[in-house]
């Protein structure tokens, strides 16, 4: 099975901060991406990569970076944290070379800036 | 532009009885389809998924999907909804390329 780690459930930060998630997946995924999930908006893309060092926005890229500079990690950066960057973030991987292929997630970083 | 609707943000069904999650979207080539499901405080979870075949695609938990290219539309069903059922479920597509489009989601509560 896929397994998708995200290093924390529960983060809580200062506005001002800088933040880092991190997720790790064990398949060896080309690619990787990083949503935010807020209530009544559903799942929306932050970031994604299709490989080490490749990176692409999503939809909603303001605020944030993202590093991928080894396969299995792919963390997510906010640079100054703004209390509307609260919300779950969730990471999920994914294998390339085949549209067929579902993304697998991980448990997901509940993240409050106070 | 690709988009997903899910009707109705919230589903209430008594135990046992039929549940029905609706999913619509928008595409203009062949779709991927996928049904998660996300249990409190969890990641989302893979359901199902349809890609090319069968129309009627069948998942884990008792839960399957029917593809009807006519009506765009890809809904969930199981036919005797359980407690464990309980939980927010998000149908999402993929074209081409990497991106997958969800659903705002639905959450679905099973009275007892």
């Amino acid at each position: 099975d896929v397994k998708v780690t995200q290093s924390s459930r529960y983060l809580v930060k200062r506005t001002g901060e800088k933040v880092f998630l991190e997720c790790v997946q064990d398949m060896d995924h080309e690619n990787m991406f990083w949503y935010r999930q807020d209530p009544g908006l559903g799942l929306r893309l932050i970031y994604f990569s299709y490989d080490v060092k490749m990176k692409e926005k999503g939809d909603i890229p303001e605020g944030y970076s993202v590093s991928r500079e080894k396969k299995e990690r792919f963390s997510l950066i906010l640079e100054s944290a703004s209390t509307n960057q609260t919300s779950m973030y969730l990471c999920a991987s994914r294998e390339a070379g085949g549209v067929k292929q579902p993304q697998h997630f991980g448990d997901g970083t509940r993240l409050s800036i106070l | 532009a690709q988009s997903v609707t899910q009707l109705g943000s919230h589903v209430s069904v008594s135990e046992g009885a039929l549940v029905l999650l609706r999913c619509n979207y928008s595409s203009s080539v062949p779709p991927y389809l996928f049904w998660y499901v996300q249990y409190p405080n969890q990641g989302l979870q893979l359901l199902l998924k349809y890609t090319t075949g069968a129309t009627l695609v069948k998942g884990i938990n008792g839960f399957e999907a029917e593809f009807k290219k006519s009506e765009t539309s890809f809904h969930l069903t199981k036919p005797s909804a359980h407690m464990s059922d309980a939980a927010e479920y998000f149908c999402a597509v993929r074209e081409t390329g990497n991106q997958f489009y969800f659903g705002t989601g639905t959450s679905l509560t099973v009275i007892p």
